[in-house]
């Protein structure tokens, strides 16, 4: 079984458009992430929701908008997409506080977007 | 800022020697450290952590880690390499004072290419 899914893993659109990317976790996890995966590699969250509250934002454009509907899906919605969206995006959860492993994140297979 | 630091973009090892990969940060107080492995089209796994406790980390796939306060450095070590580790390994802190939140700070990754 999947433990972190997002959907689709590849995504090809024109600049302009807006895109979707869900996310869902079956471990039972409070937490769920966002981050980006530049074509260097370079890896930086994004965003974090708790029990579908967000609590963290690291300055990202208002283009971006992530959506919990609960707190086993983290969807992450893009506006007007840009050149310089074309990255891998990767969706991430981590276990209750209190938990041995709270600290560990569990990550999705990632999202390629590709803005033409 | 704080911020991880991996030197070396690349680490050629030869199947069977030892391989140490570099992580160095600069992040107030004792953070807690990871690391995580990325093969080709796959997303981030977690391979160890250090919290607490004693510098020597074991975790997955015959991989060790050592914290050295002193150095602020968490040196990724195997003793004996395999082809099938080529990947890349991604050193991570999360500040302890995060305000509770569980934000990771990657470095820039380092490609781990083992020979025959």
């Amino acid at each position: 079984d999947t433990a972190v899914s997002q959907t689709p893993k590849y995504l090809v659109t024109q600049m302009g458009n807006d895109k979707s990317i869900k996310c869902e976790q079956n471990l039972g996890h409070d937490t769920m992430y966002w981050y980006k995966q530049d074509s260097k590699k370079f890896l930086k969250i994004m965003f974090s929701y708790n029990n579908k509250e967000l609590i963290i934002n690291e300055t990202v454009p208002n283009r971006f908008s992530p959506k919990s509907p609960d707190k086993a899906h983290l969807n992450l919605h893009i506006n007007s997409l840009e050149l310089g969206d074309s990255a891998v995006y990767f969706c991430a959860s981590s276990p209750p506080l209190g938990q041995v492993d709270t600290d560990t994140q569990y990550f999705g297979p990632g999202t390629r977007l590709t803005v033409l | 800022a704080q911020s991880v630091a991996q030197p070396e973009d690349q680490v050629n090892v030869a199947e069977g020697n030892p391989l140490t990969v570099k992580c160095t940060y600069s992040v107030s107080g004792n953070p807690y450290l990871f690391w995580y492995v990325q093969y080709p089209n796959r997303g981030l796994q977690f391979l160890l952590k250090y919290i607490t406790g004693d510098n020597l980390v074991k975790g997955s796939y015959g991989f060790e880690a050592e914290f050295n306060k002193s150095q602020t450095s968490f040196h990724l070590k195997k003793p004996s390499a395999l082809v099938s580790d080529s990947a890349l390994y991604f050193c991570a802190v999360r500040p302890r004072l995060s305000g509770g939140y569980n934000k990771l700070i990657f470095g820039a990754g380092t490609r781990l290419a083992v020979h025959p």
